[in-house]
């Protein structure tokens, strides 16, 4: 079966740094994408891993290790409007996506 | 602008009346995808399409039905609606199906079925 997890709730402190993790085990793997999804909104894209080791982009940065079926979001300098939900999202071989059910992150002022 | 559109935004039907929503892209983008998000489930894949007349069913299609005729719409038929389709549903689109695109979703339709 697919299976990803991630954890249902963090809370974290403005300014401060917050690690969100993912781990996935799906029939094969073509890539691991994080979305910010807001209350509300539309999921928004964030970042795509399909190698081993870290993207940065800005505050955000992402992390894979594919032999681990384990991912991690960073998020640094945290701000007020970080407050949101974190999906991570898997393709596996097939063109189909599954998703996490999704990070719920806090940030306290 | 690029967009993904989504209609209707809201909707609140009766067990069994057949139902559209439709869903437009205006990025000449190949690949198109429904999901549902519900509470504590999170966004599952129902139905996708890799490019004109091309439809695959995800891990949650069944009850649903789409269609693709052109490139830029991808509408999610619902034939006899049942509560438990009550949910968030959102349109999505992306380049192709290759790894590494991002994909862009439409503003969400919530659809409630008494």
């Amino acid at each position: 079966g697919q299976n990803i997890d991630q954890p249902t709730e963090m809370t974290a402190t403005e300014g401060a740094i917050v690690q969100i993790n993912c781990t996935y085990q799906t029939s094969g793997f073509n890539g691991l994408f994080w979305y910010q999804q807001h209350a509300g909104e539309a999921p928004t894209f964030l970042s795509y891993n399909v190698l081993d080791g870290l993207e940065e982009k800005g505050r955000f940065s992402s992390f894979l290790s594919r032999s681990k079926g384990y991912s991690y979001l960073l998020l640094k300098e945290l701000q007020m409007k970080d407050s949101a939900s974190y999906l991570c999202a898997v393709r596996p071989f097939d063109d189909k996506i599954i998703f996490g059910k999704g990070t719920r992150l806090h940030i306290l002022p | 602008e690029a967009q993904v559109t989504q209609n209707p935004r809201y909707l609140i039907t009766v067990t069994g009346k057949k139902l559209t929503v439709t869903c437009s892209q205006n990025m000449n983008h190949e690949y198109m995808s429904w999901y549902r998000q519900d509470p504590g489930l999170g966004l599952r894949q129902i139905y996708y399409s890799m490019n004109v007349e091309v439809t695959d069913k995800g891990d949650v299609p069944e009850g649903y039905k789409v269609s693709r005729k052109e490139k830029r719409n991808f509408p999610l038929i619902l034939e006899s609606p049942s509560p438990n389709q009550t949910s968030l549903y959102f349109c999505a689109s992306s380049l192709t199906s290759g790894s590494g695109y991002e994909q862009y979703f439409g503003p969400g339709t919530r659809l409630t079925v008494t």
